[in-house]
């Protein structure tokens, strides 16, 4: 079983509709989550981070986390063309961040 | 803001050259990585740094080295490259204390 579990995808989701992420993660002593958003031939942007279990909202972006379940996700609302990239969910282990591999978002006009 | 540079990149080498992968951060981090990003492998942390001439090995330190002499250089090194080192390579900084990693714009290396 992988660290972090992402789906590949690719998500396509038309422009302006809801698209949701998923991550699970295994190590269920993590404390700390990460969302990167990775343009093709760019370097991964942090976009959001999340501690506690509940919802975090910045802007159009809402990351959500449930340890019980071992699961965090991310919603962006209002989707634009400009959101098409990779995500990546990072989950803080011992010493080092573990990434999962991604999941492709194409957004639509 | 964080600025993380690399000193190439693209960068073409030949097998069993010796190469080197600079990293400069101006944020006066404490924490410096390594990772290389391959298609369906994801990110993989080569090695990483907590401090000057400190150093860890990652997940897959084999066929590389890192130098850390000072505390906003942290440099990758491939003593003698081959063709399975072919790959993005991506450093990142992160402050003493935290765990948000912030990452520079890569190298795409090739090696023939």
């Amino acid at each position: 079983q992988k660290e972090v579990e992402q789906n590949s995808g690719p998500l396509s989701v038309p422009e302006g509709a809801i698209a949701s992420l998923n991550c699970t993660y295994s190590d269920r002593g993590s404390q700390s989550f990460f969302w990167y958003r990775q343009y093709s031939g760019k370097s991964p942007e942090l976009i959001m981070s999340i501690y506690s279990n509940g919802d975090k909202e910045d802007g159009r972006f809402t990351a959500q986390l449930n340890k019980a379940s071992q699961y965090v996700s991310l919603l962006i609302r209002d989707s634009q063309p400009s959101d098409s990239a990779t995500y990546l969910c990072a989950v803080l282990g011992f010493q080092k961040l573990v990434f999962g591999t991604g999941t492709r978002l194409l957004v639509s006009p | 803001d964080v600025k993380v540079t690399q000193s190439s990149r693209y960068l073409v080498k030949r097998t069993g050259e010796k190469v080197f992968l600079e990293c400069v951060q101006d944020m006066d981090h404490e924490n410096m990585f390594w990772y290389r990003q391959d298609p369906g492998l994801g990110l993989r942390l080569i090695y990483f740094s907590y401090d000057v001439k400190m150093k860890e090995k990652g997940d897959i330190p084999e066929g590389y080295s890192v130098s850390r002499e000072k505390k906003e250089r942290f440099s990758l090194i491939l003593e003698s490259a081959s063709t399975n080192q072919t790959s993005m390579y991506l450093c990142a900084s992160s402050p003493f204390g935290g765990n948000e990693q912030f990452f520079g714009p890569g190298t795409r290396l090739t090696v023939l």
